[in-house]
C-alpha cells in the first residue's frame, strides 16, 4: 500500500527565516510526486510535479527536490503570504496510475 | 468554466438524511475525481471517472455512498442516511488524462 508521511505537522517561521518541509513516501513504482498548496476554505492548488530522483523544480521562494525515499520543499526567505498547508502526494505506476495518495500536510505559518 | 465548481459550499444536515453534492469540472477534462478531507486527515480517494470507462469506486467507504457522472461532465456524489462520521470536506478534481489535477473549493458537510 502506498504511504506518504509529511513532517513536521506544523511549522512556525519568522519572515525571512528559511526552512524545509519533508515528505517521505513508499510506493510501488513512482510515477510522480506532487506538491500542492492549500489555503483555508479552498481546494489544493498545484505547485510542482517531480518524476525521478535528483530532479529539482523552483517557483519563486519554493524549491522542491526528490530522492528515492523522500522529497523536500525548501522555502527561502518566506513571506507571510506563504502561510498555508502544503500537501505532498504520490502517484504510483501500474493499473491505478491515476490515483494520488496524499499525506496529511504541513501547516506553515510565517509571522511578519 | 474557468475552474472546477462545487455546490453547495456548505451543507448542514441531520443524521439519517440524504445529501447530494455537485461538481462541475473544467470543460474538456475527461477525468473526474472525488476526495474526502476529514479534520486532521489527508485527502482520501473516493471515486474516479474517466470518459466512458467504468468508474473506479474502490475508495467509497460504504454502500451509503454513490456517485454518477452524466454526459461525461457534471458529477453528483450522494450520501444516503448520513452519519456524524461523514462530516468532512468533499473535494472534486478534474484533469486531462495523465495530467495534473485541478481541485474545486470543496463542499463542507456537517452532520448533526
Amino acid at each position: 500500500e502506498d504511504q506518504v508521511t509529511q513532517s513536521p505537522e506544523a511549522l512556525r517561521l519568522q519572515e525571512g527565516e528559511s526552512s524545509s518541509l519533508n515528505c517521505s513516501y513508499t510506493v510501488s513504482g513512482l510515477r510522480g510526486l506532487f506538491w500542492y498548496r492549500q489555503d483555508p476554505g479552498k481546494g489544493p492548488e498545484f505547485l510542482f510535479t517531480l518524476y525521478s530522483a535528483g530532479e529539482e523544480k523552483e517557483k519563486e521562494r519554493l524549491k522542491a527536490t526528490l530522492t528515492k525515499k523522500e522529497s523536500f520543499l525548501h522555502i527561502t526567505a518566506p513571506k507571510p503570504e506563504d502561510s498555508a498547508t502544503y500537501l505532498c502526494a504520490v502517484q504510483a505506476g501500474g493499473g491505478s496510475n491515476y490515483k494520488l495518495t496524499f499525506g496529511k500536510g504541513t501547516l506553515l505559518t510565517v509571522n511578519p | 468554466g474557468a475552474g472546477v465548481s462545487q455546490s453547495p459550499s456548505n451543507k448542514v444536515t441531520e443524521k439519517g438524511k440524504d445529501v447530494e453534492l455537485r461538481c462541475d469540472p473544467i470543460s474538456g477534462h475527461t477525468a473526474l475525481y472525488w476526495y474526502r478531507q476529514s479534520l486532521g486527515q489527508g485527502l482520501e480517494f473516493l471515486i474516479y471517472f474517466q470518459g466512458n470507462s467504468a468508474p473506479d469506486k474502490s475508495g467509497l467507504p460504504s454502500d451509503r455512498f454513490s456517485a454518477e457522472r452524466t454526459g461525461g461532465s457534471v458529477s453528483t456524489l450522494t450520501i444516503q442516511r448520513t452519519q456524524q462520521e461523514d462530516s468532512a470536506v468533499y473535494l472534486c478534481a478534474s484533469s486531462l488524462p495523465a495530467n495534473v489535477l485541478t481541485f474545486g473549493a470543496g463542499s463542507r458537510l456537517t452532520v448533526l
